[in-house]
């Protein structure tokens, strides 16, 4: 089974600031199986980027998806208010069928 | 608009059981996969449990086999998850999720394009 960590757990930071966070993978992964996600309380969970680095529909450009093998990154260039959440990685696999990481909160430095 | 409503969620005694639903609306229902996805108090994303279109293809997270059953009404574009033996580890949100997946360049790709708000279950006594 494939195990996703992310890093930092919290990252604090100021409107307009670039933001990084980091999802690794245990062993190395096919990158088009790799997803973000970012969930706000009482709202949906909000697919961002999905085979590592396109954007979903409706994404801004400021959130970027790059990386392979077992590094992945999603960068937000500029913080908007509306952006302070936490984020998700996820990884397709054969069972679990998708595994996540324990996430990445975002929040207002 | 396409959207996803789940529903059900309740207190529950541990033992117990519930049934949740999950009614999609603005796309064609029986055509996708759909999961179930829960996220408990403090904690990140759990995957629960996956069904195919037709529903002949079923799968379950380790911590839920045996105890849950994930079925679909295609005629009603419901997606159900019934819940047996309740434990307090079951407490969550419980999120419905629409699976999404193409191949491309000899690349294939999975995940989930639409959840829904989820509903709230919790076991306690």
């Amino acid at each position: 089974e494939i195990v996703l960590t992310q890093s930092p757990g919290t990252l604090s930071m100021s409107p307009g600031e670039r933001a990084t966070l980091s999802c690794r993978a245990s062993q190395s992964v096919t990158s088009s199986y790799v997803a973000w996600y970012q969930l706000k309380p009482g709202q949906a969970p909000r697919l961002l980027i999905h085979g590592a680095s396109t954007r979903a529909t409706g994404i801004p450009d400021r959130f970027s998806g790059s990386g392979f093998g077992t590094d992945f990154t999603l960068t937000i260039s500029r913080l908007e208010p509306e952006d302070f959440a936490v984020y998700y990685c996820q990884h397709y696999g054969s069972s679990p069928r998708f595994t996540f990481g324990p996430g990445t909160k975002v929040d207002i430095k | 608009e396409v959207q996803l409503v789940e529903s059900g969620g309740d207190l529950v005694q541990p033992g117990g059981s519930l049934r949740l639903s999950c009614a999609g609306s603005g796309f064609t229902f029986s055509s996708y996969e759909m999961n179930w996805v829960r996220q408990a108090p403090g904690k990140g994303l759990e995957w629960v449990s996956y069904i195919s279109g037709s529903a002949k293809t079923i799968y379950y997270a380790d911590s839920v086999r045996g105890r849950f059953t994930m079925s679909r009404d295609n005629a009603k574009n419901s997606l159900y998850l019934h819940m047996n033996s309740l434990r307090a580890e079951d407490t969550a949100v419980y999120y419905c999720a629409r699976e999404y997946s193409y191949g491309y360049q000899k690349n294939y790709y999975y995940y989930m394009d639409v959840w829904g708000k989820g509903t709230t279950v919790t076991v306690s006594s």
